[in-house]
């Protein structure tokens, strides 16, 4: 049962361009987390995703950053228009979404993202 | 909102010394998580609790719901545990609430 797979695991791009990160998460797990970690920061929630919906996008920046789960495929974290204050690594983690595991969160090995 | 704090943020010990680090949070919680982070490298799940005491080879996690407190222990410390170990919240909502970390402590066992 392969784990968390995040590509690509790291992201150059320059400022102004957008940048796609994706999350497969693990088998049967329909719930996706997305996490932020700044440079020399803690780690931030983002965005909590199933299948088809957007729970709850309380942690996303309001402009640029958009998140999905289709029914089919990877959940994608999409940055439009990247600056340089984006650059960080970005985690997604995975959770079965079913008591009694259901807050069991497997998280992924990070996209490091570096805006130039 | 949870704020979570954590001690020490960094810890220098000798192999084989009996590690503590400490977890304080200020809301009720669903379930608290321990992980693990080396320098560059992917996040670990260590332990996640929501009452009581687990143990995983050298590692016990504890948590004492009405304190608001964990403590994550290493026995027999090694070089290999080096690394950064955090402390996340799951708020009341369980699955539908995403973690709340603390900031980390950055543990280093010399040989």
């Amino acid at each position: 049962n392969a784990g968390v797979m995040q590509n690509p695991r790291h992201l150059v791009r320059r400022r102004g361009q957008e940048a796609r990160l994706r999350c497969s998460p693990m088998k049967g797990h329909s719930h996706v987390y997305w996490y932020r970690q700044l440079p020399e920061e803690g780690l931030k929630f983002m965005v909590y995703l199933q299948k088809e919906n957007i729970i709850d996008e309380s942690g996303m920046p309001k402009e640029r950053f958009s998140a999905e789960f289709p029914k089919e495929g990877p959940s994608i974290l999409r940055i439009q228009q990247v600056v340089r204050g984006d650059s960080a690594a970005y985690f997604c983690a995975s959770s079965p979404g079913l008591p009694p595991m259901s807050y069991e969160q497997y998280f992924g090995p990070g996209t490091r993202l570096t805006v130039t | 909102k949870n704020e979570v704090e954590q001690s020490p943020q960094n810890l220098t010990a000798q192999e084989g010394e009996f590690i503590t680090i400490n977890c304080s949070y200020s809301v009720g919680i669903s379930a608290l998580h321990w992980l693990q982070q080396h320098p560059g490298g992917g996040i670990v799940s260590l332990f996640m609790l929501s009452s009581g005491k687990k143990k995983h080879g050298r590692l016990i996690a504890t948590i004492n719901i009405q304190e608001k407190h964990s403590s994550l222990h290493i026995t027999a410390s090694h070089p290999r545990d080096s690394a950064v170990y955090i402390c996340a919240v799951q708020g009341a909502k369980g699955g539908a609430d995403g973690l709340t970390f603390g900031k980390g402590t950055h543990l280093i066992i010399q040989p």
